[in-house]
């Protein structure tokens, strides 16, 4: 199986700051890459597909970046409701895997 | 709007089986891969299985292979998870969600908790 890191596994930031968070594959997974945010308690909710593709509904401060075995999700003005867990996820092959996740909380 | 609910999980021995459902609506169920993903008490997001559109291609983590069967009624809007040999670290909240074309889980139930414990 493919198997995924995250780095950093958690950050403090503030209302405003950019955030760059960083998944890795132990393999090259072209950009079959996910990414989600989870908040506790609620379903994860998919942000970006394809490495770089933005969900319907996403707003356009989310991006997501890169191929082959190394990816970005930033938030380029984080706000108060982008506090969350956020988990890549590779599908290019099976079993799908996802990243361990980086919380993202309140300075 | 698209809706999954699911249901059936609860508190099983260890060695025991239970099944779960998840009720579909709001979209055309027939049209979409279906998957489950789990996730344990305070940890992260795990892939469980999924299943094509007319049942004919499904596919497993490797941990619950010959134990878990992912199945679907498309007549009844529903997808199913029988999971046989329970073990302690099953447990964990399962989700039913809905795969995009893109083969990734757009949309989620809120998810079912099973207990697996003597």
């Amino acid at each position: 199986a493919i198997r995924m890191t995250q780095s950093p596994s958690s950050l403090s930031a503030s209302t405003g700051d950019r955030v760059t968070i960083t998944c890795r594959a132990s393999q090259g997974i072209s950009s079959y890459l996910a990414w989600y945010q989870q908040k506790p308690g609620k379903a994860p909710k998919l942000l970006i597909y394809a490495a770089s593709t933005l969900q319907s509904g996403v707003p356009s401060r989310f991006s997501g970046s890169g191929s082959g075995t190394d990816f970005t999700l930033t938030i380029s003005c984080l706000q108060s409701e982008d506090f969350a867990t956020y988990y890549c996820q590779q599908y290019y092959s099976y079993p799908q895997t996802f990243g361990p996740g980086t919380k993202v909380d309140i300075k | 709007e698209v809706q999954l609910v699911e249901s059936g999980g609860g508190l099983v021995q260890p060695g025991g089986s239970l099944r779960l459902s998840c009720a579909a609506s709001g979209f055309t169920f027939s049209s979409y891969w279906m998957s489950w993903v789990r996730q344990a008490p305070g940890k992260g997001l795990e892939w469980v299985a999924n299943i094509k559109q007319d049942g004919s291609e499904k596919y497993y983590v490797d941990s619950v292979k010959g134990r878990f069967t992912i199945s679907r009624d498309n007549a009844k809007n529903s997808l199913y998870l029988q999971m046989n040999s329970l073990r302690a670290e099953d447990t964990a909240v399962y989700y039913c969600a809905r795969d995009t074309v893109a083969m990734v889980p757009d949309y989620w139930g809120q998810g079912t908790l099973v207990t697996v414990s003597s």
